[in-house]
């Protein structure tokens, strides 16, 4: 049972372009949405996060839009760069625990 | 400072054998996670301690599996007998609350 569901499963972006990463979820008990980055060999790291009482959140090049009637969440990277290269999860946790269950992934490459 | 430490970082064994992860927690930090994650089922929670109590151990996959949490400095996650399909990486991360989980480097596990 996939409660978060994430894509593309892949994605190409050229050097200074929009890399865009989409989430979605069924539960509307979940409060917490979290992304994190993932280089190779390496634990997962959070990049920023968002709860359902906000719509937008920015963090430098990093931005989480939430849409909590769609239930749908997405991260977007300006300016993208080659180091950004990494897979990212979204995830997402009920109120008054600290589960997460994540997105299946997406494997952003950006091309020099 | 030292962020989360796990050992060993690769273990290869034979299946039936005992194995025993180790994690030791970013230093004050009140909560500890364990997770596994394949190519087939992405990340996901095992179990989760507050204050070195066991939380929610509901994504431990079988009797298998144990971990515990001696101290406030130290974790081990304990899989007996182990089987092929544990071959994964084993994550341990910490957190301060509960949310910003910070994810230690992984322990490679391959169960031949």
């Amino acid at each position: 049972q996939q409660q978060v569901k994430q894509s593309p499963q892949s994605l190409i972006v050229q050097k200074g372009g929009i890399s865009i990463i989409n989430c979605a979820y069924e539960n509307t008990a979940f409060d917490y949405f979290p992304w994190y980055q993932q280089f190779p060999g390496k634990g997962p790291a959070l990049l920023i996060a968002i709860r359902p009482d906000v719509s937008e959140k920015k963090e430098g090049r990093f931005t989480i839009s939430f849409n909590k009637s769609a239930k749908q969440f997405s991260l977007h990277i300006m300016d993208s760069q080659p180091g950004d290269s990494a897979t990212y999860f979204c995830a997402a946790s009920y109120a008054g625990t600290y589960k997460y269950i994540f997105g299946t992934g997406t494997r952003l490459k950006v091309l020099a | 400072d030292a962020g989360v430490i796990q050992s060993p970082r690769h273990e290869v064994t034979e299946m039936g054998q005992e194995v025993t992860l180790r994690c030791k927690p970013i230093s004050g930090h009140d909560y500890l996670f364990w997770y596994r994650q394949t190519m087939m089922r992405g990340l996901e929670l095992l179990i989760y301690f507050n204050n070195n109590v066991p939380i929610d151990d509901s994504g431990m996959p079988e009797d298998r599996f144990s971990a515990k949490m001696p101290n406030a400095s130290f974790s081990t996650l304990k899989i007996q007998p182990s089987e092929p399909r544990d071959s994964a990486v084993y994550f341990c991360a910490s957190s301060l609350g509960g949310r910003e989980q910070f994810f230690g480097p992984g322990t490679r596990l391959t169960v031949l």
